[in-house]
């Protein structure tokens, strides 16, 4: 893997439903996996950075693990609420430039 | 302050007109990013500062687009003989390896 890709590209759920979206990046040089959660009009917001294979991190009822062997990571949101309809965008640090590569997003929508 | 800011937070301008927008990034932060997102599409890499290192200027559309950052802080966007193409949301961020990317609020550009 070349680029960060993002899976599914959008994502319409239920309230109450759990789900969970993946990003991809190149394991070669990686330094940094961060999520962000980017609503309209508004600027993206830093949700986890996380470096260490195995990582997991959780705000709530939004959690993510990495794993920088494979070049993935998954956010998951358990229990949707309509407030977590926002675009879930993932990047990658490069080690070697410092770089912060991002992915096209998920946007989820979240009918009440 | 305490975090990224941009200036303006509009600007309407005539088409073949320049334009500079400005970002003050947080204190400290070795790194910063220009990105836009046009309506209806993801963030668009522009240019990526890192240090006194060469910035990273892969991102920019056209040569109409430059950038500066002075003394290791604030930065300028400029672009030469807008185009109505050049609408767009411009956002800065901010970081330093390892801790989250921080973004301003942005700098909506209207061309008409």
């Amino acid at each position: 893997i070349l680029n960060v890709e993002q899976s599914p590209q959008s994502l319409h759920v239920q309230e109450g439903d759990s789900t969970n979206f993946t990003c991809s990046f190149p394991s070669s040089n990686f330094y940094a996996l961060h999520w962000y959660r980017w609503e309209t009009a508004k600027s993206p917001e830093a949700l986890f950075v996380m470096t260490l294979n195995g990582d997991e991190k959780k705000k709530g009822r939004i959690s993510a693990t990495l794993n920088t062997k494979e070049g993935y990571s998954y956010l998951y949101i358990k229990g949707s609420q309509p407030e977590d309809s926002a675009t879930y965008l993932c990047a990658s640090t490069s080690s070697n430039t410092g770089k912060l590569i991002f992915g096209q997003g998920t946007t989820l929508q979240v009918k009440p | 302050g305490a975090g990224v800011s941009q200036s303006p937070s509009n600007k309407v301008t005539e088409k073949g007109k320049d334009v500079e927008l400005r970002c003050d990034p947080i204190s400290g932060h070795t790194a910063l990013y220009w990105y836009r997102q046009s309506l209806g599409q993801g963030l668009e890499f522009l240019i990526y500062f890192q240090g006194n290192s060469a910035p990273d200027k892969s991102g920019l559309p056209s040569d109409r687009f430059s950038a500066e950052r002075t003394g290791g802080s604030v930065s300028t966007l400029t672009i030469q003989r807008t185009q109505q193409e050049d609408s767009a949301v411009y956002l800065c961020a901010s970081s330093s390896l390892g801790v989250a990317t921080a973004f301003g609020p942005g700098t909506r550009l209207t061309v008409l």
